[in-house]
């Protein structure tokens, strides 16, 4: 299966850090991408091929993989930081996309 | 400046038809993988299908959801990229984007570009 599966919510205080996990068949063999979407606007990414951070993206997000999961952290998590949040891969040929369902992260 | 704008959307009946384009600009347009992703109101992010660039033999690939009802196209002359649908449904409706990404040179730095339009309504409706 192609699927992703990520918790549908996370939330944390200001200035914790924030961990939110996807999990796949083929994340072991496949990148993955995570990106942020606040409401009404596009998806903008914030990492890269597991764990690499685009330019112009704080250093608090960083990426992991173990195996079949992988896991977004944002550490000293701020206000603004609110959004949901996909993670994106491929199937096993590596041909087709596949985002898992959005985790909403709350800002307590 | 890097940007991919969207345009086409509009209310269609079900059954109906509609064509969307992206035109990009700042990048170079040709050899670019171009992507088609969607949302549905409150719902997650739906890839539905690519084309490869010039050099990589213009290949289309579709989600089985959208395979035999969608048509993905481009045409570099004029930096766009196109997304025909036919046969709507009401469980179309939603926010469409186009997405690319690649690989630039700035100040002898090799910087990753990821790059989505704001996206274009298309609501399915009786």
């Amino acid at each position: 299966s192609s699927e992703l599966t990520q918790p549908p919510s996370v939330s944390v205080s200001p200035g914790q850090t924030a961990r939110i996990s996807c999990s796949g068949e083929t994340l072991s063999k496949q990148y993955v991408y995570w990106y942020q979407q606040r409401p009404g606007q596009a998806p903008i990414l914030v990492i890269y091929k597991d764990s690499e951070r685009p330019s112009g993206i704080p250093e608090r997000f960083s990426g992991s993989s173990s195996g079949t999961t992988v896991t977004l952290s944002i550490s000293g998590v701020q206000a603004d930081d609110e959004a949901d949040y996909y993670c994106q891969s491929a199937d096993i040929s590596g041909i087709y996309w596949v985002f898992g369902g959005g985790t909403k992260l709350t800002v307590l | 400046e890097v940007q991919l704008v969207e345009s086409g959307g509009d209310l269609v009946k079900p059954g109906g038809s509609l064509r969307l384009s992206c035109t990009a600009s700042g990048f170079p347009f040709s050899n670019a993988w171009m992507s088609w992703v969607r949302q549905p109101p409150g719902k997650g992010l739906e890839w539905l299908g690519r084309i490869k660039g010039k050099t990589d033999g213009e290949t289309i690939d579709y989600s089985a959801p959208v395979k035999g009802r969608f048509t993905i196209s481009r045409d570099d002359s004029r930096n766009t990229l196109y997304l025909q649908m036919t046969g709507l449904k009401t469980e179309d409706t939603a926010v469409y984007y186009c997405t690319t990404s690649f690989y630039d040179v700035l100040a002898g730095v090799r910087v990753y570009f990821d790059v989505w339009g704001t996206g274009t309504t298309v609501n399915v409706s009786s």
